[in-house]
């Protein structure tokens, strides 16, 4: 069954640095989406990506966030300059059109920032 | 703004037994969706039941959905050990987003 694939399945790195989370969305799906849960916490949205741009994004995603659709298969999550408060597990998740609500998860990224 | 709320938080269970998990929320849906996440795991999409529907099943899963008083049940029977995990209901904000609550752990005890 195709699935979300997101890599790598856990990051470590310091704070203030840059780390790229990568995603390869489900081949056939057009929209795609990015969470995270910090430990503990309900999962929160932070941006939605359609046609090679932004849908929407949360307040969670400021500037220090960027997402990028770079070929055809994989779809990343920049974070520039990384804090503490960053620390938590991203996940990705794709849908096509037809499945209108219902989104295909990936595994997740665990950040943790030092 | 996030609207889904579970409870209970964490709920033990033997075997056999039966699962009630309760959400609520806030604003109209027209749908609502239950998916379990596994430890360290990512979420995986159980079942959507639509404004216009009461009940659903899928396999030992039921779902129901009150859209008067704005809450949802997902009961899980005959429970088994490999259905320990957390449960979260989650409510489509728009076409771009969901929105999950807490989540409830369930732990089954062989």
């Amino acid at each position: 069954e195709p699935e979300v694939t997101q890599t790598p399945s856990h990051q470590v790195t310091q704070m203030g640095q840059e780390v790229i989370l990568r995603c390869v969305p489900i081949s056939n799906h057009l929209y795609f989406y990015w969470y995270r849960q910090i430990l503990g916490q309900k999962v929160e949205f932070l941006v939605s990506f359609y046609n090679n741009e932004i849908s929407e994004k949360s307040e969670i995603f400021d500037d220090q966030f960027s997402v990028e659709r770079p070929d055809g298969s994989n779809f990343t999550l920049k974070i520039r300059s990384t804090k503490l408060e960053d620390s938590a597990m991203y996940f990705c998740a794709s849908r096509d059109r037809a499945s209108k609500n219902i989104q295909y998860f990936g595994a997740g990224t665990r950040l943790s920032v030092l | 703004s996030q609207q889904g709320e579970e409870d209970p938080q964490a709920l033990s269970i033997q075997e056999g037994e039966n699962a009630t998990m309760n959400c609520s929320y806030k604003t109209s849906i027209n749908n609502l969706q239950w998916y379990r996440q596994n430890s360290g795991r990512g979420l995986v999409h159980l079942i959507l039941i639509r404004s216009n529907e009461r009940e659903k099943h899928s396999g030992r899963l039921r779902v129901t959905l009150d859209t008067s008083k704005k809450s949802s049940s997902l009961l899980i029977t005959a429970s088994r050990a490999a259905d320990t995990a957390s449960y979260f209901c989650a409510t489509p904000l728009n076409d771009y987003k969901l929105s999950f609550g807490a989540g409830t752990t369930v732990t089954v005890r062989a």
